[in-house]
């Protein structure tokens, strides 16, 4: 069985600011780790994600996230938001089932920049 | 060019009625999935067809049929529907190779208003 878990619903962050995003995971067999950002009313566009190898991973819009298996943990950074980094975050751990990968989501975080 | 796209993307029926949710994916993937976004933002996978093939069947009520008449498309249908059943249904794709997990593309969601 795997889960994830988002200890934040909601983070403020003033503009320019550094912001990270926490993602705990657990999970009984090998782990895929996926970060996606949905934007309002729109559907869900992948950020980044961890299959194997170096455990920093970059993705698109500046973000980026560390696999840390110690801590089971799959935190997303980013140095300096912007407003258009609004959006709600979600962190993912997938598993593969027969054919098909089974994404398990936690239940997001609400990034709100503000001026 | 949209790659998972889904029609309609926004349906408002009355409780009782039967209605279908389309989903078409052009990147070539041989897995499609379906999930429901909750009001609360919160989003479980409910079925995954590899090849026209069902591979996951979430704790789903029977009123929902996935039907995949090919590998590109992958309907959803939903008889007698309930208040509880209002929510984003997202469409998403990916090719799952061995043991190699791929990254799923979500389409833009279908908002279901169920009245």
């Amino acid at each position: 069985a795997q889960s994830v878990t988002q200890l934040d619903s909601q983070v403020p962050v003033f503009e320019e600011a550094p912001v990270e995003l926490r993602c705990n995971y657990s999970s009984s067999v090998s782990v895929y780790l996926f970060w996606y950002v949905q934007y309002p009313n729109q559907g869900l566009q992948l950020l980044l994600k961890y299959l194997s190898g170096s455990t920093l991973v970059k993705g698109i819009n500046g973000f980026e996230a560390e696999f840390n298996k110690s801590q089971t943990s799959f935190h997303l950074r980013k140095p300096s938001v912007h407003i258009s980094d609004t959006a709600e975050y979600f962190c993912a751990v997938s598993a593969l089932s027969g054919t098909a990968s089974k994404l398990t989501f936690g239940t997001g975080t609400r990034l709100q920049v503000t001026l | 060019d949209t790659a998972v796209s889904q029609t309609p993307k926004y349906l408002v029926t009355q409780m009782g009625n039967d209605k279908s949710i389309k989903c078409e994916q052009n990147l070539g993937h041989d897995t499609m999935y379906w999930y429901k976004q909750d009001s609360k933002k919160f989003l479980k996978i409910m079925f995954s067809y590899n090849n026209k093939e069902l591979i996951i069947n979430e704790t789903v009520p029977n009123r929902f049929s996935p039907k995949s008449p090919d590998k590109a498309h992958l309907n959803l249908h939903i008889n007698s529907l309930e208040l509880g059943d209002s929510a984003v249904y997202f469409c998403a794709s990916s090719s799952v190779q061995g043991a190699w997990v791929d990254t799923q593309y979500f389409g833009p969601g279908t908002r279901l208003t169920v009245l």
